[in-house]
């Protein structure tokens, strides 16, 4: 079974500084979908950035970015130039091939981030 | 903008009580999604749905059922609330295709469900 692990509960960054945030997943799918969710607090989820597995490239969106390092299974984000509206909880997640009633995202147990002033 | 709206926020019921948490998608998805979110344990899959009265089980069904009864609508019910059911519970929805590209779900604002 597919497995996704964050293994730092808790960070914590100075404004405008660059933090990295961890996360590895288990699989022996060689196309998949993996993603960073952020779930500030009091608000909705919302989508950050996703890396499809075939894409060598690192995915990139304004100040995230993703080392996507599949022979290793690691995902970690980059957050640059870090603001006070970064501050939430981040989720990893993955996601396997097929469509349609498969679209099944696996998460693992999030990262909360916190931004120093 | 995609808008997923939820019931309520906040919710407290009492053990053996029938619970209903109703999800409410405005953008014609056809995948609507149940999860329950716990300090430690990220979101775990409830039920998911993929089509009106079509529902399949997620990772942790035990406790819950669903009911889709029109396409932008998805319920979850405890049908006898127990205190190990206190959580916050997300409804997720997203498009599909049919093919192979994957589109995001896009998730509600959450109920936390207090079970006493």
């Amino acid at each position: 079974a597919q497995t996704v692990t964050q293994s730092q509960p808790e960070m914590s960054v100075q404004e405008a500084e660059t933090v990295t945030l961890s996360c590895t997943y288990d699989t022996s799918e060689s196309d998949y979908y993996l993603f960073w969710y952020k779930q500030p607090p009091s608000r909705q989820m919302i989508l950050v950035i996703r890396q499809e597995a075939y894409k060598q490239q690192n995915a990139t969106e304004n100040r995230f970015s993703v080392n996507f390092q599949k022979a290793a299974k690691s995902f970690s984000l980059k957050i640059s130039d870090s603001q006070l509206g970064d501050a939430a909880m981040y989720f990893c997640a993955y996601k396997g091939p097929g469509h349609g009633a498969t679209n099944k995202l696996i998460f693992g147990t999030g990262t909360l981030l916190a931004v120093q002033p | 903008d995609v808008k997923v709206t939820q019931s309520s926020r906040y919710l407290v019921k009492r053990t053996g009580e029938k619970v209903f948490l109703e999800c409410v998608q405005d953008m014609d998805h056809e995948n609507m999604f149940w999860y329950r979110q716990d300090p430690g344990l990220g979101l775990r899959l409830i039920y998911f749905s993929y089509d009106v009265k079509m529902k399949e089980k997620g990772d942790i069904p035990e406790g819950y059922s669903v009911s889709r009864e029109k396409k932008e609508r998805f319920s979850l019910i405890l049908e006898s609330a127990s205190t190990n059911q206190t959580s916050m519970y997300l409804c997720a929805s997203s498009f599909s295709s049919g093919s192979f590209i994957y589109y995001e779900q896009y998730f509600g604002p959450g109920t936390r469900l207090t079970v006493t």
